[in-house]
C-alpha cells in the first residue's frame, strides 16, 4: 500500500496565478482533508471532503477550493495566488478512527 | 474554540538526556490527543495517541498521558537519540465524528547532539 501520495512535491508559481495540487488517499480511505503549514507553524485545516462533497471548512478564503472524485482522490485549487500562500500543503486521508498524512506539496509563490 | 499550546523550541539536548515537551489544550467535550513527528522535508508521522482521560500513549520509547484535570498531554522520552531530532507537533481532534479535523500546536523543534 503506497499510503497517501501527493503531487507535485514542489511547485513554484507567480503571484496571481492559479495552482492545482493533487492527493491520492490510502487505499480504502473515503475522507480527505487538506492542511496548510506555513514555515515554522503547525498545519491549519483548510477543508474536508467526503462522498465528493465539502463537509467542513476552516478559516480560508474562497480562493481555496477543492474537489473529490469517485475514487476518493482529491484536488486543492488556489486562485489568485498571494505571496502568503507559500507553504507546505498536506493532504490527510482517513477511514473511521485512522488517519494518515501525505508528504506534502511545497508551494512557493514569487 | 479548540486549540493546542505547546512549548516553544528549539530544544537542544545531548544524546541519552531526558526529554519533556509540554502540551496543553482547550477543547469542548472529550477530545482525542496526538503527537506527530515531522522529519526535515517530510510530512507528518503519527507518534502516539490517547483517546480518553488517563490513557497513556506510547511508541518508540516516547510516552504521553492524557491528563484531563490539567488539560495536558506532555511528551516524554527517557533517553533521546540523535535520530530523534525532528519537529514534534501536539494535536487534538475535538469530535470523533469529524476525525480528520486536527487542531495542531505550533511545533517544537528538537535537536539532539552526539
Amino acid at each position: 500500500d503506497a499510503g497517501v501520495t501527493q503531487s507535485p512535491t514542489h511547485l513554484i508559481k507567480t503571484r496571481g496565478q492559479q495552482v492545482t495540487l493533487r492527493c491520492s488517499p490510502k487505499s480504502g480511505h473515503d475522507t480527505v482533508s487538506w492542511y496548510q503549514q506555513a514555515l515554522g507553524q503547525g498545519p491549519q485545516f483548510i477543508f474536508q471532503y467526503y462522498e465528493e462533497e465539502e463537509r467542513q471548512r476552516g478559516n480560508f478564503p474562497d480562493r481555496f477550493s477543492g474537489h473529490q472524485f469517485p475514487n476518493y482522490s482529491s484536488e486543492l485549487n488556489v486562485n489568485a495566488l498571494l505571496l502568503g500562500d507559500s507553504a507546505l500543503y498536506l493532504c490527510a486521508s482517513s477511514l473511521d478512527d485512522e488517519a494518515f498524512f501525505g508528504q506534502g506539496t511545497r508551494l512557493t509563490v514569487v | 474554540g479548540d486549540s493546542v499550546t505547546q512549548m516553544e523550541g528549539p530544544v537542544t539536548l545531548s544524546e541519552e538526556a531526558f526529554l519533556t515537551i509540554n502540551c496543553t489544550y482547550t477543547a469542548t467535550g472529550y477530545p482525542s490527543l496526538f503527537w506527530y513527528v515531522q522529519y526535515p522535508g517530510e510530512g507528518l508521522q503519527l507518534l502516539l495517541k490517547a483517546t480518553k482521560a488517563d490513557d497513556k500513549g506510547s511508541n518508540k520509547g516516547f510516552e504521553a498521558t492524557y491528563r484531563k484535570e490539567t488539560t495536558s498531554f506532555h511528551l516524554e522520552k527517557g533517553s533521546v537519540q540523535v535520530s530523534d531530532s525532528a519537529v514534534y507537533f501536539c494535536a487534538l481532534i475535538g469530535d470523533l465524528y469529524n476525525f480528520n479535523k486536527f487542531y495542531f500546536g505550533s511545533g517544537t523543534k528538537l535537536n539532539v547532539k552526539p
